[in-house]
């Protein structure tokens, strides 16, 4: 089983500032990372798929890097409602079970 | 516009059993893998199962293999997760999730809370 490990827990930022957050992959995923978002009481949202290509009306703030066992999710300049946690997830073994990494709090200063 | 409408969750003792709904829309629901996510309480996001697209294809995270089962009925825009032997640790917002692509969960539902206490 591949096991996601994301860093920070939590990234205490102001609005303004970027924000660069990390996840780490137990063994080669290849490109097949993806990122979601998630406020509180919302469903998780697809902003990142295949490490760095941005899901429809994810704003350009939003970018992603990496490859193989290591992966980075840049937000530029953060606005007040990236205040969020953020999580990563692989889909690159067959049979199709997929894991997520822990989550990165992203909270204000 | 696709949407995803979970129903079923509640309270339920351990060992029992509920059913959870999703129902789809704004998509061509027969084309696409589906599958069950969850979150404890305060916790983060475990995936569960996923059914292919004519539903002769399912897997199951390993801490439900031969408790939980998903279907879905394609003339219904319908997904389901048949859940058996419920435990206190089964306790979780449950989100429907559309595959758009192997992996890629593109639309997710609202979530539907299951808590399993006595």
């Amino acid at each position: 089983e591949i096991v996601l490990t994301q860093s920070p827990a939590t990234l205490s930022l102001s609005p303004g500032e970027r924000a660069t957050l990390s996840c780490r992959a137990s063994q080669s995923v290849s490109s097949y990372l993806a990122w979601y978002q998630q406020k509180p009481g919302q469903a998780p949202r697809l902003l990142i798929y295949d490490a760095s290509n941005r899901a429809t009306g994810i704003p350009a703030r939003f970018s992603g890097s990496g490859s193989g066992t290591d992966f980075t999710l840049t937000i530029s300049s953060l606005e007040p409602e990236d205040f969020a946690v953020y999580y990563c997830q692989q889909r690159s073994n067959w049979p199709p079970v997929f894991t997520f990494g822990p989550g990165t709090k992203v909270d204000i200063k | 516009e696709v949407q995803l409408v979970e129903s079923g969750g509640g309270l339920v003792q351990p060992g029992g059993s509920l059913r959870l709904s999703c129902a789809a829309s704004g998509f061509t629901f027969s084309s696409y893998w589906m599958s069950w996510v969850r979150q404890a309480p305060g916790k983060g996001l475990e995936w569960v199962a996923n059914i292919k697209q004519d539903g002769s294809e399912k897997y199951y995270v390993d801490s439900v293999k031969g408790r939980f089962t998903i279907s879905r009925d394609n003339a219904k825009n319908s997904l389901y997760l048949q859940m058996n032997s419920l435990r206190a640790e089964d306790t979780a917002v449950y989100y429907c999730a559309r595959d758009g692509h192997y992996g890629i969960f593109d639309y997710w539902g609202q979530g539907t809370l299951v808590t399993v206490s006595s």
